[in-house]
């Protein structure tokens, strides 16, 4: 089945620096990734939407400058977090939708958690 | 904004008994409604998919319900084993400009006991 792989697993860092996760899809092509933020007993928080060639959209209070999304083919998102604060610390997951259309399940990674210290 | 709410925030059940998981939403009409399977630390995985002209979406032990009318979904597991405990998230997508985008529910936590 289709695999997204989502690399580093956990990080670690200190307040002020910035922290890159990258998200791949292994064995099919992604034109679209999602990338979700999930703090500990709630939801997932869709935050942005990756296109492949053009820009991120992203969710209504998520600040662009300070995630910054890069899809820069069609197997690998980026999502930096620019002056990471301790606030900033949570578990990020991205997908990726298996087919075209919008309408299928996704595929999830295995998820980035973030510790800004 | 769109609002989803899974009641309860968690169930306990003896193995053998169908579980039954349930999700409400307000202020949207989703075009379609996603289940999905979330164990610790770990990504969701999908489990099903209803759209909003159907009823009722089967796959092995599990049955999923779409209620548009009571905006409500039901999500059920016959025959529990102590390996379905994990969280289940429901998730919501549109049609339109939201196309592909999910909104989840926080989850119900799933203890399945022997």
């Amino acid at each position: 089945g289709a695999v997204v792989s989502q690399h580093p697993s956990w990080v670690i860092c200190k307040s002020g620096t910035s922290v890159k996760i990258e998200c791949r899809s292994l064995d099919f092509q992604a034109t679209t990734m999602f990338w979700y933020r999930q703090f500990p007993k709630q939801s997932l928080m869709l935050m942005a939407t990756s296109n492949e060639g053009s820009k991120a959209t992203y969710e209504q209070g998520v600040e662009k400058d300070k995630f910054l999304i890069n899809h820069a083919s069609l197997t690998l998102s980026t999502l930096t977090v620019t002056s990471a604060h301790p606030e900033d610390s949570s578990f990020y997951i991205c997908s990726a939708p298996w087919t075209s259309g919008g309408t299928g399940e996704l595929f999830f990674g295995e998820g980035s958690r973030l510790t800004v210290l | 904004s769109q609002k989803i709410e899974q009641n309860s925030e968690a169930l306990n059940i003896q193995e053998g008994k169908t579980a039954t998981l349930t999700c409400n939403y307000t202020n949207y009409s989703p075009a379609y409604l996603q289940w999905y399977r979330q164990d610790p630390g770990r990504g969701p995985v999908f489990l099903l998919l209803i759209r909003e002209n159907e009823k009722e979406k089967r796959k092995e032990r599990l049955k999923v319900t779409f209620d548009t009318t009571l905006k409500q979904s039901l999500f059920h597991i016959t025959a529990s084993q102590p390996a379905d405990s994990a969280t289940y998230l429901c998730a919501l997508g549109g049609r339109g400009s939201t196309l592909g985008r999910l909104y989840f529910g926080r989850g119900t936590q799933l203890t399945v006991w022997p």
